[in-house]
C-alpha cells in the first residue's frame, strides 16, 4: 500500500517563475492539506481540499493556489516566486469517511524541496 | 492567532534516560493534540494523539492538562535511534487545520 507520494523531490526555480507540486494521497483517503516548512521552524498550513474544493485556507497570499481532481491528487501552484518561498512543501492526506472528524491522523508524504534563486 | 509553543533544546541525554518534553498551546477551545516526530530532512510522522487525560504507547507517555494548556512527552529508556526533532501539534476546534510547534530537537548519546 503506498503512502503519500509527492513529486518532485527537489527543485530549483528561479524567483519571479512559477512552479507547480504534486501529490498522490495514501490509498483511501479523500482529503489533501499542503503545508510549508521553513528551515527550523514547523510545518504551517497552507491550504486544504475536499471533493476538490478548498475548503480551509491559512495566512498565505493568493499567490499560493491548489486543486484537487476526482481521484483525490492534488497539486499545489505557486506563482511570482519570491526567495523567501524557499521550503519543504509537505502534503498530507487524511480521510473523513465514516468518522465525521474534523483531523483524523494525517500522513505526510515525503515532500518537496523547493529552492528559489 | 492560535500557537503552540515549544523549547526548541536540543536537549543532549545519555542512552538510558528519561526526558520529557514540553508544549503549551494558545487555543483553549482545542480538544486534540498530536506528537510527531521528524528526523532530519525528512517528513513529519505521527508519533502519538492525545485526546484526552493523556497517551501511554510503550516507553511514550503524552499528558495533556487542559487547565494550564500544555501538552507533554516523556520518553523513558532512550535510544539512540530515538534521536530527532518532536513536534507538537494542535488539532485546532472547529478547524482542519493542523498548528505546529516549531519542533524540540532531541540527541540521544550513546
Amino acid at each position: 500500500d503506498a503512502g503519500v507520494t509527492q513529486s518532485p523531490t527537489h527543485l530549483i526555480k528561479t524567483r519571479g517563475q512559477q512552479v507547480t507540486l504534486r501529490c498522490s494521497p495514501k490509498s483511501g483517503h479523500d482529503t489533501v492539506s499542503w503545508y510549508q516548512q521553513a528551515l527550523g521552524q514547523g510545518p504551517q498550513f497552507i491550504f486544504q481540499y475536499y471533493e476538490e474544493e478548498e475548503r480551509q485556507r491559512g495566512n498565505f497570499p493568493d499567490r499560493f493556489s491548489g486543486h484537487q481532481f476526482p481521484n483525490y491528487s492534488s497539486e499545489l501552484n505557486v506563482n511570482a516566486l519570491l526567495l523567501g518561498d524557499s521550503a519543504l512543501y509537505l502534503c498530507a492526506s487524511s480521510s473523513e469517511r465514516g468518522t465525521g472528524a474534523r483531523n483524523t491522523e494525517a500522513f505526510f508524504g515525503q515532500g518537496t524541496r523547493l529552492t528559489v534563486v | 492567532r492560535k500557537e503552540v509553543e515549544q523549547d526548541p533544546g536540543p536537549f543532549n541525554v545519555p542512552e538510558g534516560a528519561t526526558v520529557a518534553f514540553n508544549c503549551t498551546y494558545s487555543n483553549s477551545a482545542s480538544q486534540s493534540f498530536f506528537w510527531y516526530r521528524q528526523d532530519c530532512r525528512k517528513e513529519p510522522k505521527l508519533l502519538m494523539s492525545v485526546y484526552s487525560s493523556g497517551n501511554e504507547d510503550g516507553r511514550f507517555t503524552a499528558q495533556l492538562n487542559r487547565a494550564s494548556q500544555y501538552i507533554s512527552l516523556l520518553i523513558r529508556d532512550s535510544k539512540l535511534s530515538d534521536s530527532a526533532t518532536y513536534l507538537c501539534v494542535d488539532s485546532g476546534a472547529g478547524s482542519y487545520q493542523l498548528t505546529f510547534g516549531k519542533g524540540t530537537k532531541l540527541s540521544v548519546i550513546p
